[in-house]
């Protein structure tokens, strides 16, 4: 069974960057998926931040394009987040997930990660 | 980016209750739509996956439907653990989900 954590700071002063990890186990980074970022604000509905395959190719949600940078470690079997100049805006719960390949349904999610944009 | 918006925004009903939610993409998404249910505190679980198969594991009192443009879910008798937040996403394109449907025990 395949299990995502993700792990990283919980609070991040504004125009800082946020980095999460996300640790996949049960399973291989470089199977045939794509390892996404879905956000959710408290009390709001979600958002797709972007995804990575283990080759590096990446796609990010238009919206934060500028400030997404996802990167995959093949050896520890995890990929990362980095969002830079964050606002208050930007708080809200962080899910690593797994989308399928071929439908783009996220099979798989991690248990999610509260960040905190406060000085 | 495909705006999905989804109907009604809360709903209340009662156990044995039949319900349907509905999702309308603003362009045709072929069954590229998925179903999640989100319970207070816990990540998404998916549900159904290309507008109509059920995710292994899920009761078949879960049914997903449609094409194109729109898409039910219709539980066919709710059940006590039922009560959550529903949302629907495409993957036809850039991933994208409704704004969510809260149902809730009348």
């Amino acid at each position: 069974q395949v299990q995502l954590q993700e792990s990283g700071p919980g609070l991040v002063k504004p125009s800082g960057t946020l980095s999460l990890t996300c640790a996949v186990s049960g399973g291989s980074i470089s199977s045939s998926n794509w390892w996404s970022w879905v956000r959710q604000p408290p009390g709001k509905g979600l958002e797709w931040i972007g995804e990575i395959y283990h080759s590096g190719s990446t796609n990010y949600n238009p919206s934060l394009k500028s400030r997404v940078t996802m990167l995959v470690d093949k050896s520890k079997n995890q990929f990362s987040l980095r969002l830079n100049s964050v606002t208050a805006a930007d708080t809200a719960v962080y899910y690593c997930a797994r989308k399928d390949f071929d439908q783009g349904y996220f099979g798989y999610w991690g248990q999610g990660t509260l960040v905190t944009v406060s000085p | 980016d495909i705006q999905m918006t989804q109907s009604p925004s809360s709903l209340s009903a009662s156990v044995g209750d039949r319900v349907t939610i509905t999702c309308r993409a603003s362009q045709s998404i072929s069954t590229f739509l998925n179903w999640y249910q989100q319970k207070p505190g816990t990540a998404p679980k998916l549900l159904i996956y290309a507008a109509s198969s059920l995710q292994s594991g899920v009761p078949s009192r879960f049914r997903g439907s449609g094409s194109g443009t729109d898409f039910t879910l219709t539980i066919s008798s709710l059940q006590p653990e039922d009560f959550a937040t529903f949302y629907c996403q495409q993957s036809y394109s850039t991933p994208t989900f409704g704004q969510g449907t809260r149902l809730e025990i009348k």
